[in-house]
């Protein structure tokens, strides 16, 4: 299997910007994940996508909205965010399957100024 | 819901003890559990699964994990640690209920690797 990439790899942004992350896969994953993690703690789910429909959504705050725009790629769109908020964020993919892993990319870490 | 559990949070041990980590899971029915290994600044790697196949299962990096049912656990073993292995690592679950596409992490253990 191939990667899944993260773009950027490191962001810093104020509480008045806006900003994306980008995630691409092409393994022909249908399931894209978004996760949130803080240093020393497990990753927290935000968001999930299932053929390119949000499936899951854990009460995720609406200044981060999630968009699929096709099978490969996945977005997440920041906007007034706050210091809480710096993490590394992590995107991940997934094969039809119970037992299918996740592949994770690097993740893109935050700090929000 | 579907969820795994993970003693010791730190775990150190010498370069070439044995290394064992930790994880139970809870679930009615077998399950499809996980073990990922996270690098500082990294994303999470798969380091190996079962998926009821073999309840002896060998992933990379010399990592090996047992399933045994009866104790409801899935620790991670290898014969000798290397200094390269020092990183946090997670046990997870993947949730076969309905709502599907859920997979559930445990808090994480990290391993020390004293030379």
């Amino acid at each position: 299997d191939t990667e899944v990439t993260q773009t950027p790899k490191h962001l810093v942004m104020g509480m008045t910007n806006k900003k994306s992350l980008k995630c691409e896969q092409h393994m022909g994953h249908r399931a894209m994940y978004w996760y949130k993690q803080k240093a020393k703690k497990p990753p927290e789910l935000m968001f999930v996508y299932s053929y390119e429909k949000l499936s899951i959504n854990e009460s995720v705050p609406s200044r981060f909205s999630p968009e699929c725009p096709n099978s490969s790629l996945l977005n997440l769109h920041l906007h007034a965010l706050q210091p809480e908020d710096s993490a590394l964020y992590l995107c991940a993919s997934r094969r039809d399957g119970y037992n299918s892993p996740l592949h994770f990319g690097n993740g893109t870490r935050l700090t929000v100024t | 819901a579907q969820s795994v559990t993970q003693l010791g949070s730190h775990v150190s041990v010498s370069e070439g003890a044995l290394v064992l980590l930790r994880c139970n899971y809870s679930s009615s029915v077998p399950p499809y559990l996980f073990w990922y290994v996270q690098y500082p600044n990294q994303g999470l790697q798969l380091l190996l699964k079962y998926t009821s196949a073999a309840t002896l299962v060998k992933g990379i990096n010399g990592f090996e994990a047992e399933f045994k049912k009866s104790e409801t656990s899935f620790h991670l073993t290898k014969p000798s640690a290397h200094m390269s292995d020092a990183a946090e690592y997670f046990c997870a679950v993947s949730d076969d209920s309905n709502t599907g596409n859920q997979f559930y992490f445990g808090t994480g253990t990290s391993l020390t690797v004293i030379p």
